[in-house]
């Protein structure tokens, strides 16, 4: 049973080009969460999504962060013209369909973006 | 708002001895309580969880996990530390009013010496 897959691993981008981040949320769950981590730092929340619609994206910064889970794929972080601030881990995590906040989150490996 | 406070950075404790990784907590509605642990270069791993009931919560690893409503708290802990539990902690807490976003602490080491 695998869990949550996210590629690329690492990821690296020169300041102004784009970043894509996958994410498989594990078999039969249905929310994908996505967040940040920053050196040092804990995970901040940037969007929770369902299958083709953006739930919370009260921590997506304003500008050049994007987020879909569509109805059949992956879901995809995407960041445009990135800067060296955007290095960050990148978690994203799933948990089983229902809104229910006794259910705990699994999280994916990561994806490590630097951005030289 | 919800938050969570994690007043250690690191915690160090020798092999043997039991350990307490602590967190306090802040929300409106009735708090859910999360440890996960990271070890270098992964991704989190689900500890245990508080959702109602009995005030000690028994999780992976040996670990266990002690809710205070009163003194809004959640420590970690575990009776006879191991090196191999050497890695960084964090608490988490989902507001109980349907938020499903999980608010992080900022983490806590927990170094154990042979």
């Amino acid at each position: 049973n695998a869990g949550v897959m996210q590629n690329p691993r690492h990821l690296v981008r020169r300041r102004g080009q784009e970043a894509r981040l996958r994410c498989s949320p594990m078999k039969g769950h249905s929310h994908v969460y996505w967040y940040r981590q920053l050196p040092e730092e804990g995970l901040k929340f940037m969007v929770y999504l369902q299958k083709e619609n953006i739930i919370d994206e009260s921590g997506m910064p304003k500008e050049r962060f994007s987020a879909e889970f569509p109805k059949e794929g992956p879901s995809i972080l995407r960041i445009q013209q990135v800067v060296r601030g955007d290095s960050a881990a990148y978690f994203c995590a799933s948990s089983p369909p229902g809104v229910n906040p006794t259910y705990e989150q699994y999280f994916g490996p990561g994806t490590r973006l630097t951005v030289t | 708002a919800q938050s969570v406070a994690q007043p250690e950075d690191q915690v160090n404790v020798a092999e043997g001895n039991p350990l307490t990784v602590k967190c306090t907590y802040s929300v409106s509605g009735n708090p859910y309580l999360f440890w996960y642990v990271q070890y270098p270069n992964r991704g989190l791993q689900f500890l245990l969880k508080y959702i109602t009931g009995d005030n000690l919560v028994k999780g992976s690893y040996g670990f266990e996990a002690e809710f205070n409503k009163s003194q809004t708290s959640f420590h970690l802990k575990k009776p006879s530390a191991l090196v191999s539990d050497s890695a960084l902690y964090f608490c988490a807490v989902r507001d109980g009013r349907g938020f499903q976003k999980l608010v992080f602490g900022t983490g806590t080491r927990l170094l154990v010496s042979p």
